[in-house]
């Protein structure tokens, strides 16, 4: 399968910072990519959808000034949690359409805590 | 009520042992149904992938769909050990919709030997 990087794997951070996560398609460029939230045994829940070059599209209920979203270029989006709050704490999961295929690869996933 | 719903379990079954695993799901629109395998603390990863009402086998795996019913399961034959994790069954529309995943809850599966 593709293979999709996210980077920092964990992080712990302080009420009220600003925290970014990156995710990276290796194998192809990907114009679009996907973020999701899953908390403790719960499912995944589509957020964002990031496009290169162009705005962030967000799912309803999901803040965009909060939740930043940048797709630079064709292998980097970036999510950057702003003024992060005890309840932002989940697990953060970048996810990839492969060009040819039809179905979804995600990357490791983040773990943000905030204390 | 949610548009795809998924018994968490947990289900725990001894190696060897067949699992079946299941969801139902409330959206007619949903054309393409997957499963996905998640180890704590990792991204899911895809196990299998189905459009039509039908079964697909891969290894010891089986997809099931039943459209008609609006039913998908998931069967593991000969279980072991490594295929304790949580099982996510997910859907999508057709169309542009690549990506766009909708998912069940999970069931945690636990293998013991």
């Amino acid at each position: 399968g593709a293979v999709v990087s996210q980077h920092p794997s964990w992080v712990i951070c302080k009420s009220g910072t600003s925290v970014k996560i990156e995710c990276r398609s290796l194998d192809f460029q990907a114009t679009t990519m996907f973020w999701y939230r899953q908390f403790p045994k719960q499912s995944l829940m589509l957020m964002a959808t990031s496009n290169e070059g162009s705005k962030a599209t967000y799912e309803q209920g999901v803040e965009k000034d909060k939740f930043l979203i940048n797709h630079a270029s064709l292998t980097l989006s970036t999510l950057t949690v702003t003024s992060a709050h005890p309840e932002d704490s989940s697990f953060y999961i970048c996810s990839v359409i492969v060009p040819i295929g039809t179905e979804a690869f995600f990357g490791q996933g983040t773990r943000l805590t905030v204390v | 009520q949610k548009e795809v719903e998924q018994d968490p379990g947990p289900l725990s079954v001894p190696e060897g042992a067949i699992v079946s695993l299941n969801c139902t799901y409330s959206n007619s629109a949903f054309q393409y149904f997957m499963w996905y395998r998640q180890y704590s603390r990792k991204g899911p990863e895809l196990l299998m992938y189905t459009y039509s009402s039908g079964n697909k086998e891969d290894g010891r795996f089986t997809a099931q769909v039943d459209k008609s019913s609006k039913y998908i399961s998931l069967f593991i034959r000969d279980s072991q050990p490594s295929d304790s994790a949580t099982y996510l069954c997910a859907t999508r529309m057709g169309g542009t919709s690549y990506g766009k995943l909708t998912f069940g809850q999970g069931t945690i599966l636990t293998v013991h030997p």
